[in-house]
């Protein structure tokens, strides 16, 4: 069964880091690509980046490119989200999902996380 | 503002059908690129409910469907039942935007 269990979210000052983790279960980890999306309080979704299975490929939207930075490590199955210069539009569960190949692609995404929140606030 | 236009809500009594429509543009739908749609209960995680823009997971009932045409989509419900109340989102790739996208949801309930 696969699993996705993000954790590291909290509340943070605008400016402030963090770091999110999603470990993952189930599945050959290397084999999929992993994505971040995002939702703020009572909104939609918004994709937020992307990583290739081998990790040698990213993608990241525009309202969090330069600030964010996905990387995995797939002798730990675990996924990552390093956030720096947080900003109170940044406010929002996080979710990590897998991806249904290995390269980025354009597709969906198979299986999701619980989510973590962040709060960014001063 | 949803590169992916949905509306808002939809309502239908239990054993109906309804649709919830998607509209995107030349760079997302219309340039070819699959929609998928996600189901998200209340105070849960989304769940992959259609992909490739009519195929259904495992699991999922064939009382959903999805089809596309243009640059729209569409997610079909038949036989309603008090469990379908969520939100339901189309999701697609856009090549002007070299990102994933989404529709701003629809929630759908059941009177």
């Amino acid at each position: 069964e696969v699993q996705l269990l993000e954790s590291g979210g909290g509340f943070v000052q605008p400016g402030g880091s963090l770091r999110l983790s999603c470990a993952a279960s189930g599945f050959t980890f290397s084999s999929y690509a992993m994505t971040w999306v995002r939702q703020a309080p009572g909104k939609g979704l918004e994709w937020v980046s992307i990583i290739s299975g081998s990790g040698g490929t990213t993608y990241y939207a525009d309202s969090v490119r330069g600030r964010f930075t996905i990387s995995r490590d797939n002798s730990k199955n675990t996924l990552y989200l390093q956030m720096n210069s947080l900003r109170a539009e940044d406010t929002a569960v996080y979710y990590c999902a897998k991806a249904p190949i290995a390269v980025a692609g354009t597709g969906e995404f198979d299986y999701w996380g619980q989510g973590t929140l962040v709060t960014v606030s001063s | 503002q949803s590169v992916l236009t949905q509306p808002p809500s939809v309502s239908g009594a239990p054993g109906q059908r309804v649709t919830i429509s998607c509209t995107g543009s030349s760079s997302n739908i219309g340039a070819g690129y699959d929609v998928h749609w996600y189901q998200q209960l209340p105070g849960t995680a989304p769940k992959l409910l259609i992909y490739g823009n009519r195929n259904r997971p495992s699991g999922v009932p064939d009382r959903f469907s999805g089809s596309k045409s243009g640059t729209s989509a569409s997610l079909a419900i038949t036989g309603l039942q008090a469990g379908d109340e969520a939100d339901y989102y189309c999701q697609s790739y856009d090549s002007s935007l070299s990102g994933w996208v989404f529709g701003g949801g629809t929630k759908l309930t059941v009177l």
